[in-house]
């Protein structure tokens, strides 16, 4: 079935610090999205793309929509402490249902 | 009161029990979703409805079963669990015609088999 990788898996950073992390598929996706989950809750929607080029940002945050649509990446710039958590990519399967594909995670800690 | 909501939030469970994860909803979405959570490994999908009548197999539904009793409740089980199966689980729901079509998330459980 169709993969995504998510890199790094873990991230530690100094807070104000810039953080960026990627993801790639070895099959096309018509959307990209960004979730962010915080310690003992479920993920919550970041970002959603839908053209492939496309770069969005939602506050500090800011995720790009890869030309080939095979990846995507989330900037986050000038970090905080409430930035910590677990941040997944996924890709919509529109073969499948348009049910969505998540990446490994990528867990972020900020030193104040 | 949340969109998505989980019962229980947490629970230990014996080898061999069976048990029963409930999720209900108020969005109204007729998708629902179960999947679960393990460190490295992300989110894995279970089983999925897109209706009452229509329930598919994910990428992991071996030693699950589900139950959609309505088109608000959507159950996962374990007939017979094992200690492999300790994950936290996450109820969703969607619906693609509606704004970014993303999934709104449960708070899940956290399940421990003994």
């Amino acid at each position: 079935g169709q993969q995504l990788n998510q890199s790094p898996q873990s991230m530690f950073i100094q807070e104000g610090e810039d953080v960026s992390m990627n993801c790639t598929s070895s099959s096309i996706f018509n959307t990209w999205l960004w979730y962010k989950q915080d310690p003992g809750e479920g993920p919550v929607l970041l970002i959603a793309l839908y053209k492939a080029g496309e770069l969005t940002s939602n506050g500090r945050l800011t995720a790009q929509f890869g030309i080939t649509r095979k990846d995507s990446f989330l900037n986050i710039s000038a970090s905080i402490p409430s930035d910590v958590g677990i941040y997944f990519c996924a890709g919509r399967d529109y073969l499948g249902g348009g049910k969505l594909i998540f990446g490994q995670g990528t867990e972020l800690s900020v030193k104040p | 009161d949340a969109d998505v909501t989980q019962t229980p939030r947490n629970r230990i469970t014996k080898t061999g029990k069976r048990i029963m994860l409930e999720c209900s909803q108020t969005k109204g979405h007729d998708r629902m979703y179960w999947y679960r959570q393990d460190p490295g490994l992300g989110l894995r999908l279970i089983y999925y409805s897109f209706d009452v009548k229509d329930i598919n197999k994910g990428e992991i539904s071996d030693g699950y079963s589900v139950s959609r009793q309505a088109q608000a409740k959507f159950s996962l089980s374990l007939e017979s669990a094992i200690p492999n199966q300790t994950a936290l689980y996450f109820c969703a729901t969607s619906d693609p015609s509606l704004g970014t079509g993303g999934y709104t998330f449960g708070s899940g459980t956290r399940l421990t088999v003994v």
